[in-house]
């Protein structure tokens, strides 16, 4: 099973400030199989990356993503209000699917 | 738009099936492309995948889980279920279904229902 480590566990930034979120694997990923989920409180998960650094529809360019191997980033420009919530990165592997443990953006 | 929905008993006994189904609307199941997926949400904790199925009936389990989880599709309905036995108090969680595309990621999911396993 491939592990997914996120870090930080705990983000504090403000509005308009540049978010970096860090995922690092096990062993190596298919970039093509590397997504970025966005949690608010007693909501599903939103899909935000897929494939890596593919924006998923109706998301705003603020979001990227990047990274490859067992290096993966969700960069996040200029934090909007909205944007405060947990993140999660995903694989697929081997007939196998994990999630990391989440980053909580919270506001500073 | 798709749209997911989970149905289910929100209280299960320990040691009895926990089982849940996902209708989807909006969307053929089987059409194909995507593999329709069972995932879970410890109470503050993060995700778990359970396991997904094809239009096909082919299914892929989370190893850890995999003894106890049966997931099954009825394209007729447009639904799919989870069937998890020997459920204990660890299976308390928020369970969800959702869409799983050709990059393995979910892009469409359903709200989510909270089963508690408690006699």
């Amino acid at each position: 099973e491939i592990v997914l480590t996120q870090s930080p566990g705990t983000l504090s930034l403000s509005p308009g400030e540049r978010a970096t979120l860090s995922c690092r694997a096990s062993q190596s990923v298919s970039s093509s199989y590397l997504a970025w989920y966005q949690q608010k409180p007693g909501q599903a998960p939103r899909l935000l990356i897929y494939g890596a650094s593919s924006r998923a529809t109706g998301i705003p360019d603020r979001f990227s993503g990047s990274g490859s191997g067992t290096d993966f980033t969700l960069t996040i420009s200029r934090l909007e209000p909205e944007d405060f919530a947990v993140y999660y990165c995903q694989q697929y592997g081997s007939s196998a699917i994990t999630f990391g443990q989440g980053t909580r953006l919270e506001i500073k | 738009q798709v749209q997911l929905q989970e149905s289910g008993p929100g209280l299960v006994k320990p040691s009895q099936t926990l089982s849940l189904t996902c209708t989807v609307s909006g969307g053929s199941i089987s059409s194909g492309g995507y593999y329709w997926s069972w995932i879970r949400q410890h109470p503050g904790k993060g995700l778990e995948w359970i396991g997904y199925i094809y239009y096909s009936g082919s299914t892929y389990y989370n190893p850890s889980l995999k003894s106890r989880v049966t997931i099954s599709v009825d394209t007729s309905k447009n639904q799919f279920s989870l069937k998890l036995s020997s459920v204990t108090a660890a299976d308390t969680a928020v369970y969800y279904c959702a869409r799983a595309d050709g990059y393995n990621s979910f892009d469409y999911w359903g709200q989510g229902t909270l089963v508690t396993v408690s006699s």
